[in-house]
């Protein structure tokens, strides 16, 4: 049963540390995305990838975020330096996108990150 | 621009309730449409999916119809479990030329089911 993974599952630091976040997505799958969760602005889309090559990072806040996919079996989300506003949980989530597909997405059981 | 919208929660039913989450959508051409579910402490999952006009999803006892003519996709089930208290999110997507893979999610609605 193939499934998205991500590590670590729980993530607590303090202020200013660096932080990095992995995924592994489901083989075969051409487009991998990073969504965060938080009670106040919901389920929002960081960046995706196709093929590993970033299409779109606009909903990440540049200054302390990347994200990149050395290969195709691993995605990484860092944030360097991390805030305490960056408390959410981080998913992960890969596709098999083409012309014609519905585009259904398998999501990964998230990272919770708290920045004390 | 594509966008969905879901009714506000939390809903809060007893057990062998009828549930309804309704779902509308504005998109341009003939997006795909999904139900995806979020139990506590989990990700999300997919419950159903529907790819074309009047085509209905089903699982688990849910079921959503894709309606063009009232561009809605309402989430229903005939007896709800203490089992399905859980955030539900709608979705759409708009394959096609210039696909992007995105999924354009609702804000989601919170589903309470007490014994």
């Amino acid at each position: 049963d193939a499934r998205v993974t991500q590590t670590p599952r729980h993530k607590v630091t303090e202020m200013g540390q660096e932080v990095t976040m992995r995924c592994q997505p489901i083989l075969g799958h051409n487009t991998v995305f990073w969504y965060r969760q938080t009670m106040m602005q919901g389920l929002e889309l960081l960046a995706y990838f196709r093929n590993r090559a970033p299409l779109d990072d606009s909903g990440m806040p540049k200054d302390r975020f990347s994200a990149e996919m050395p290969d195709a079996t691993l995605a990484t989300l860092k944030i360097q330096p991390s805030e305490p506003r960056d408390s959410a949980v981080y998913f992960c989530a890969s596709g098999l996108v083409w012309l014609a597909g519905d585009n259904e997405q398998f999501f990964g059981p998230g990272t919770r990150l708290t920045v004390l | 621009g594509n966008s969905v919208t879901q009714m506000e929660g939390p809903v809060t039913l007893s057990e062998e309730a009828f549930l309804t989450i309704n779902c509308t959508y504005t998109a341009t051409g003939y997006p795909s449409l999904f139900w995806y579910v979020q139990y506590p402490g989990e990700g999300l999952q997919l419950l159903l999916k529907a790819t074309k006009a009047d085509d209905k999803g089903s699982n688990k006892g849910f079921e959503a119809t894709y309606r063009k003519e009232t561009t809605s996709f309402h989430l229903e089930k005939g007896s709800v479990q203490v089992s399905d208290s859980a955030v539900y999110f709608c979705a759409l997507s708009a394959p096609g030329s210039g696909n992007t893979g995105k999924l354009i999610f609702g804000q989601g609605t919170t589903l309470q089911v007490k014994p």
